[in-house]
């Protein structure tokens, strides 16, 4: 069953540092999402993404962040200067369709922790 | 605007017995609604999801989930409870008004299976 996956598993990286998180949606999937989640805290939605632009963003998802589709098969979220409060599990996730009933399938996600 | 709330922040239940995590939601047009499952250290998987049509949707795992649209709620079941079960479940809301494509998650639940 094909399936979103992510890259790395875990990073540390030091606050001001730049980070870059990796996720290969399943293959024939066109809208592409970033969630996260802060320990013990719900999922919440960063950014969609499709046709090579931002389709929607939420609040959380500021000047610090950018999505970046760079080949055929990845797509990749940067957080340019790193804050203690970015520590959290990064969540990519895609979708066949962008319709409201279309289902987003999750990778395993990446937990980062910023020192 | 949408929103889900699971007012339950733990349910425990016997293993074989039936199980029941309570799900509310509020959209402003038509909802879609999700079920994800989350096991410790791992992604969200999906469960279930209700678009239209028939009020009990089935998924996996043996999992089921009611939509009543007067309460507004999408409450998840399983006639008989597994150890295996045990996870974090989370509901999930998106609205066809407004070309929302964000999921809104709720807080989660923690199910605990007692063999």
């Amino acid at each position: 069953e094909p399936e979103v996956t992510q890259t790395p598993s875990h990073q540390v990286t030091q606050m001001g540092q730049e980070v870059i998180l990796r996720c290969v949606p399943i293959s024939n999937h066109l809208y592409f999402y970033w969630y996260r989640q802060i320990l013990g805290q719900k999922v919440e939605f960063l950014v969609s993404f499709y046709n090579n632009e931002i389709s929607e963003k939420s609040e959380i998802f500021d000047d610090q962040f950018s999505v970046e589709r760079p080949d055929g098969s990845n797509f990749t979220l940067k957080i340019r200067s790193t804050k203690l409060e970015d520590s959290a599990m990064y969540f990519c996730a895609s979708s066949g369709g962008l319709g409201a009933q279309e289902t987003q399938y999750f990778g395993p996600g990446t937990r980062l922790l910023v020192l | 605007a949408q929103s889900v709330a699971q007012p339950e922040d733990q349910v425990n239940v016997a293993e074989g017995n039936p199980l029941t995590v309570k799900c509310t939601y509020s959209v402003s047009g038509n909802p879609y609604l999700f079920w994800y499952v989350q096991y410790p250290n791992r992604g969200l998987q999906f469960l279930l999801k209700y678009i239209t049509g028939d009020n009990l949707v089935k998924g996996s795992y043996g999992f089921e989930a009611e939509f009543n649209k007067s309460q507004t709620s999408f409450h998840l079941k399983k006639p008989s409870a597994l150890v295996s079960d045990s996870a974090l479940y989370f509901c999930a809301v998106r609205d066809n008004s407004g070309g929302y494509q964000k999921v809104t998650f709720g807080t989660g639940t923690k199910l605990q299976v007692i063999p």
